[in-house]
């Protein structure tokens, strides 16, 4: 069965701090993996998208990393600021296309 | 460009009545897939449309259904409503098929009592 663990489940940090998120799926085959930010009562928006062939993404503060060998992928936010507040969730993509969800790492940020 | 927009943005439904939401992609994206999401499982996949057909069908009962019109905008229905279906439901489009890049909607906040 497909499944997509993220730790830590939840996180609390003081903002200017660096963090790093963890993802470890065992979807397979794999097709690609992305990162998104959801706020609270809002959509997901995409942070980075990997496929196989990409060990290494960024988007501004935000750098994702992919070891597709040992199926896990790590999300590092830079000097974090308090938007960055809000659950960060791990999506992995198969063969078929069909995504499976990590359940998400909720990120507090405090001043 | 506009974005994703869904309506309505709240619901709230008795058990065993029906419900339809929709979705209108941005302009110019043909492809249009739905989601759940409740606080017990997460993000879940529901289906995708992409030119009017269903090209992918997550693990859900044949009482959710959606379509897709000519103009790329997408309906679901939930038929035979249960206390179980409260949940976000979120619609995301892409340009192409299988949607390597996506952008969500606000979401559909439906409540079952």
């Amino acid at each position: 069965k497909n499944q997509v663990e993220q730790s830590p489940q939840s996180l609390i940090i003081l903002e200017g701090k660096n963090c790093t998120l963890q993802c470890n799926y065992t979807v397979s085959p794999f097709s690609n993996l992305r990162w998104y930010k959801q706020d609270t009562g809002r959509g997901p928006v995409s942070l980075t998208i990997m496929t196989f062939s990409e060990n290494t993404k960024s988007n501004g503060r935000y750098t994702a990393t992919l070891d597709a060998d040992t199926k896990q992928s790590s999300l590092h936010i830079t000097a974090s600021q308090l938007s960055d507040s809000a659950s960060y969730i791990c999506v992995v993509s198969g063969g078929s296309y069909i995504p499976t969800f990590g359940r998400g790492t909720s990120l507090i940020v405090h001043p | 460009k506009a974005g994703v927009t869904q309506t309505p943005r709240y619901l709230i439904k008795t058990r065993g009545q029906q419900v339809t939401l929709s979705c209108s992609p941005i302009s110019g994206h043909r492809s249009v897939s739905w989601y759940q999401q409740t606080p017990g499982q997460g993000l879940q996949f529901l289906f995708e449309y992409f030119s009017e057909t269903q090209r992918n069908k997550g693990n859900f009962p044949g009482r959710f259904s959606g379509r897709q019109f000519s103009n790329s905008r997408s309906e679901m229905n939930v038929s035979t409503l249960e206390l179980g279906d409260s949940a976000l439901y979120l619609c995301a489009s892409s340009l192409a098929e299988h949607g390597y890049e996506q952008y969500f909607g606000p979401g559909t906040r439906l409540t079952v009592t």
